[in-house]
């Protein structure tokens, strides 16, 4: 069956570091995926969109992998602040209907 | 801009009441789609709309009905509300057709319980 895999637990960790995120799918094959924030209460927010042939896209801190031999896109935010605590949500095309299949969504949690 | 409108932010009600979820966008996009978020299953698409005049069904349908009257306007009708229909409801649009790529402007969301 076709899934997409973000880790259910929240990913804590210090004001600073590197907050890497996964995202894995199975029996898809996406011409592109994309990454959304959302806060509690709120709708999401795009960040990041990567395609099929781009290994790798970058926008400020953020940085997204895609590795369509792997089945898996990476989300890092570099010098991580507390105001990057969210839910983060991946994204991708389910090819022939034209739909996005949204993940379940990972929290980030960042210590002061 | 508004961006993307959505009303109720709220609403309660019994099983077998109807209601309709309003949506409204400013940003002259063709396509919007309605989303139900519960909690550990992600969004899930219940309708899309590629233009004016057109609707097609996505991964949950059942129990809904959508109306997009114009360009601007795309609404979510419950003819019967049931207690599993008690979720987080999204609109959502962008610039482009469905499956293109293109970034997805969210709502804030309807908080629907259904009794």
């Amino acid at each position: 069956s076709q899934k997409i895999e973000q880790n259910s637990e929240a990913l804590n960790i210090q004001e600073g570091k590197t907050a890497t995120l996964t995202c894995n799918y199975t029996n898809y094959s996406p011409a592109y995926l994309q990454w959304y924030r959302q806060d509690p209460g709120r709708g999401p927010v795009f960040l990041l969109l990567i395609r099929e042939n781009e290994k790798e896209k970058r926008k400020e801190r953020l940085k997204v992998t895609f590795d369509t031999t792997l089945k898996q896109s990476l989300f890092h935010i570099t010098a991580s602040q507390p105001a990057d605590s969210a839910t983060y949500l991946c994204a991708l095309d389910e090819g022939s209907s034209y739909k996005l299949i949204f993940g379940s969504g990972t929290r980030l949690l960042v210590r002061p | 801009n508004a961006g993307v409108t959505q009303t109720p932010k709220f609403q309660v009600l019994k099983t077998g009441q109807s209601m309709t979820l309003q949506c409204a966008q400013d940003m002259n996009h063709n396509s919007m789609y309605w989303y139900r978020q519960d909690p550990g299953m992600g969004l899930r698409l219940i309708y899309y709309s590629a233009s004016e005049g057109t609707t097609d069904k996505g991964e949950v349908p059942n129990g809904y009905n959508v109306s997009r009257l114009n360009k601007r306007e795309f609404s979510l009708r419950l003819e019967s509300a049931a207690p599993s229909q008690t979720s987080v409801y999204f609109c959502a649009s962008s610039e482009g057709l469905p499956g293109t790529g293109g970034e997805q402007f969210f709502g804030p969301g309807t908080r629907l319980t259904v009794l």
